[in-house]
């Protein structure tokens, strides 16, 4: 099976600090990895995924990276503003069976 | 375009009783999947939905139960409900043939007393 951990569970910065949350798989068949950010009382939000076929991803303010090679990805956030302060959590699934597993989040709080 | 949407908002409940759950995907998204997310904890896998019918479950007792409609709705039924069913219950659509790119509901707050 899979399991996903990340590898701290509170991340303080301030804002307009680049902020970076990462996050451990174990399964190497694994081929898909995505990102949610989760607000208080609210379901996970997408933010940015990316396949196993690329290493870097960009979007706005975003940009993730994957390291199969130590089974490693991050999610990087640019200017980090105080809206972004929620808990993050990255999912690792296999594209073929369209399923993911959770690590269990980082919360980042994010001081004006 | 409406999002994920899912009722009610909360429940409450009582051990042993029964309770269903429902989830309208997004526009366009044929598949459904139902996770579980305890207080502090990332959401657990259920089950996925797709043409009708279960494609996938994770380790979840037989006690949880689901269905999908033509239009692509679905219900969660979990029955003989424990105070360790209390959780977030989240509904995740997507589209087939997309991978696993799942865009999640707000998610249903179950109360088990």
């Amino acid at each position: 099976g899979e399991s996903v951990g990340l590898h701290l569970p509170t991340l303080s910065v301030q804002e307009g600090d680049n902020s970076i949350i990462n996050c451990a798989y174990s399964n190497s068949a694994s081929d898909y990895f995505i990102w949610y950010k989760q607000e208080s009382g609210k379901g996970p939000q997408f933010i940015i995924d990316i396949r196993s076929n690329m290493d870097k991803r960009q979007g706005q303010r975003v940009t993730v990276l994957l390291n199969k090679t130590v089974k490693h990805l991050s999610l990087q956030i640019a200017a980090t503003q105080p809206g972004d302060s929620a808990v993050y959590f990255c999912a690792v699934g296999n594209s073929g069976y369209s399923t993911l597993t959770f690590g269990k989040g980082t919360m980042l709080l994010v001081s004006p | 375009d409406a999002g994920v949407t899912q009722s009610p908002t909360h429940l409450i409940k009582t051990r042993g009783q029964q309770v269903t759950l429902r989830c309208s995907p997004k526009s366009g998204h044929d598949t459904v999947s139902w996770y579980q997310q305890a207080l502090g904890q990332g959401p657990q896998f259920i089950f996925q939905y797709y043409e009708e019918e279960e494609r996938q479950r994770g380790n979840f007792p037989d006690r949880f139960s689901g269905h999908q409609f033509p239009n692509y709705s679905s219900e969660l039924n979990v029955n003989a409900l424990l105070l360790g069913d209390s959780a977030l219950y989240l509904c995740a659509s997507s589209r087939s043939g997309t991978g696993a790119r799942q865009f999640f509901g707000p998610g249903t707050r179950l109360t088990v007393l």
